[in-house]
C-alpha cells in the first residue's frame, strides 16, 4: 500500500464553523506533513510531524490546529477560517530520515479542496 | 531569506527534449528534489540530487551544481502525458528538522 488518503475530498464551510481534515497512511512512514496550495501556486509547508511530535510549524495562524493521534493518522482542525484560507490542503508522508532518499521523497495524498464562505 | 527560480512555462512537441532550470538561494541547503503535478492531481516525486552531478531515472534526468546554486530537470522523448507542472524543491535543515520548499513551478505543455 503506497497510498496516502485524505478525507473529505471537498469541504465548504462558513467562517464560524469548526471542521477537521483527515489524512491516513499505512506505509509505516514516521514523518507526516500538511501543505497548503493555492491555484497555480506551489505547495506551501504548514506543519511537520516526526514520530508523532510536531517538529515544524511554519508560523501558521492558530485557527489551524494539527494533531497526530498515531503514526498512521494526521488531522488538521479548522476553526474561524477566513475566505483567503480557501485552498487545496495536501497531506504527505515520508519514511524515517535514516536513508538519504527519504529526505527528498514525500508521498502526497490527493488533497482536500476547501472553500470558506 | 530563501529564493528558488524556475521558468514559468515551457512548450515543446512530442519527442523533443526539455530542460527546466532551477536556481536557488537558501541557507541550510541539503539537496534538490523534483516533483511533477498534473492538473487536479497530487505532486509526485521524480528525482533528487544530494550530490553534484547527473542522476538518470528513465526518460527523466536531474542535475545539481552546488557551487553554482543551480540544478535542472531534463525531460527526454517527451510524451503528451508529460504535460504537467514541474516543481524544483530544496531540502533544507532548519529548526532541527528537514523541510521541502517548492519553487513556483514550470508548466510544461507538450504539443502533438
Amino acid at each position: 500500500d503506497t497510498e496516502v488518503t485524505q478525507t473529505p475530498k471537498h469541504l465548504v464551510m462558513g467562517m464560524t464553523n469548526k471542521k477537521s481534515l483527515k489524512c491516513e497512511q499505512h506505509m509505516g512512514h514516521r514523518a507526516m506533513y500538511w501543505y497548503k496550495q493555492k491555484a497555480k501556486k506551489p505547495p506551501e509547508l504548514m506543519f511537520v510531524y516526526s514520530y508523532e511530535k510536531l517538529s515544524i510549524n511554519e508560523s501558521v495562524p492558530s485557527r489551524f490546529s494539527p494533531e497526530c493521534p498515531n503514526s498512521s493518522l494526521l488531522n488538521l482542525h479548522l476553526h474561524a477560517l477566513q475566505p483567503e484560507d480557501s485552498a487545496l490542503y495536501l497531506c504527505a508522508s515520508s519514511q524515517d530520515r535514516s536513508a538519504t532518499r527519504n529526505l527528498y521523497e514525500q508521498y502526497f495524498g490527493p488533497g482536500t479542496r476547501l472553500t470558506v464562505t | 531569506g530563501q529564493s528558488l527560480e524556475q521558468p514559468s512555462e515551457v512548450t515543446a512537441v512530442e519527442g523533443a527534449i526539455v530542460q527546466i532550470n532551477c536556481t536557488y538561494q537558501t541557507s541550510g541547503f541539503y539537496g534538490l528534489s523534483w516533483y511533477q503535478q498534473h492538473d487536479g492531481g497530487a505532486p509526485t516525486f521524480l528525482s533528487y540530487n544530494a550530490l553534484d552531478g547527473l542522476e538518470e531515472t528513465g526518460r527523466f534526468s536531474s542535475f545539481l551544481s552546488r557551487s553554482d546554486s543551480y540544478g535542472y530537470l531534463l525531460l527526454q522523448e517527451l510524451q503528451m502525458k508529460d504535460s504537467a507542472s514541474y516543481f524544483c524543491a530544496v531540502v533544507t535543515f532548519r529548526e532541527n528538522d528537514y523541510k521541502l520548499s517548492f519553487g513556483a513551478g514550470t508548466t510544461v505543455t507538450v504539443r502533438a
